[in-house]
Formats: structure tokens, sequence, C-alpha cells
């Protein structure tokens, strides 16, 4: 069964753009959370989605945004980039539903802004 | 005060110690996650506890939901394991959103 996948890898970008990162979890899991990873707030949770719906949301500004699609497929989007969005961006994906699910983490995409 | 709190923040050992890495948490909790982190950033689930005790080769997690405390133990140590681990927390009615603790880098050194 193929694992999470993340694309793209690794992104510069600089101040002031756009940026969509795609997440597709393992099939068959219909829930899908982004996180945010720095040196100096650590692991971060910006949002979870389940059967296309925000389940949850962190404390991220409204630049952070997200979607998810009805192959579970999800993609999340930051506008207007500042110097303080490079950071690891790691989605995970669990079944979703009843029960304590474990999460399973994509490889992550590396954000660079300059 | 963080919400998780891991201990050590670093931790060197040779090569056959037994290793305890400690989790404290201060929310009521649903589950506790045990992660492991290689550089390059990939995470790895090691353990997902909502009681008692799991092992998993050499690894071993456990959890006392009185004291709100969960530890991860490695025996016989190997420099593979040389990580960082992070434990994790999902609460009561957060979904699936976790809380993390700030990891603790292990090296093992041959």
């Amino acid at each position: 069964k193929a694992g999470v996948t993340q694309t793209p890898r690794y992104l510069i970008k600089t101040r002031g753009q756009q940026v969509t990162l795609s997440c597709s979890p393992i099939s068959g899991h219909r829930s899908v959370s982004w996180y945010q990873q720095t040196p100096g707030q650590g692991l971060q949770f910006l949002f979870e989605y389940f059967s296309e719906t925000q389940r949850n949301k962190g404390n991220f500004p409204g630049r952070f945004s997200g979607r998810q699609f009805s192959n579970s497929r999800s993609e999340m989007n930051v506008s207007t980039l500042e110097l303080g969005d490079s950071a690891l961006y790691l989605c995970a994906s669990t079944r979703g539903g009843q029960g304590y699910n474990e999460q399973f983490f994509g490889p992550g995409t590396r954000l660079t802004v300059l | 005060k963080n919400e998780v709190e891991q201990s050590p923040q670093n931790l060197t050992a040779q090569e056959g110690e037994f290793i305890t890495i400690n989790c404290s948490y201060s929310v009521g909790i649903s589950a506790l996650h045990w992660l492991q982190q290689h550089p390059g950033g990939g995470i790895v689930s090691l353990f997902m506890l909502s009681s008692g005790k799991k092992k998993h080769g050499r690894l071993i997690a456990t959890i006392n939901i009185q004291e709100k405390h969960s530890s991860l133990h490695i025996t016989a140590s190997h420099p593979r394991d040389s990580a960082v681990y992070i434990c994790a927390v999902r609460g009561e009615t957060s979904g699936s959103r976790l809380t993390f603790g700030e990891g603790t880098q292990l090296t093992v050194n041959p």
C-alpha cells in the first residue's frame, strides 16, 4: 500500500508570492491533517479535513487555507508569503471516523521564502 | 507552560545502553503518540497509546493516565536509533489534531 505522498518536496518562493502544497493520503484514509514545523516553534497543527470538510483549525492567520477533494487528496495554500513561513510542512492521514486512529505522515514539503 | 513537556531535550548514549524519554501533559487526552523523526524530516509513528503499555521490538511505551505521564524506552540502543523522538497528544475533543512536545534529540554512539 502506497504511503502518504506530498508534492513538491522542495520549494523556493519570494515574499508576497503564494504557494500551493499537495498531499495524497493513503488509499482509504478520509482524514488529512496539516502541520508546520519550524526550528523556533516546533510542530504546530494547521488544520484537519475529513470528507471534504474542515473539522479543526489551528491558530494560524487567514493567509493559510486548505481544502480537500472527493478523492481525499488535500491542498493547502499560503498567500502573501512572509519570511517566517519558511518551514517544513507535513501532512498526515488517518482512516478518520470513530476510534483512535494512527496518523501516517508524509515526507513533507520544505518551503523556503526569500 | 506548554501542554506537552518532554525530557530530556538532548540525550547522548553509548551503544547498548537502556534509554528512557519522558513526556508529561496537562490536558485530558484521548490518545498519546510517540513519533520518530530522522534528519531530512520524515516522521514515523512508533506508538499510539490510550492506556497501559505497548512493545515493538526494542521499543517500549507506557502511559499513566492518572499521572498524565508517558515514557518511551529503548533497550539495547543502537546508532541507528539516533533521531528526534517526539511525544504528541490528541485532546479528548480535538479530532485528529495533535499537540506536540519539543522533541528529544537522541544520539547513540558506537
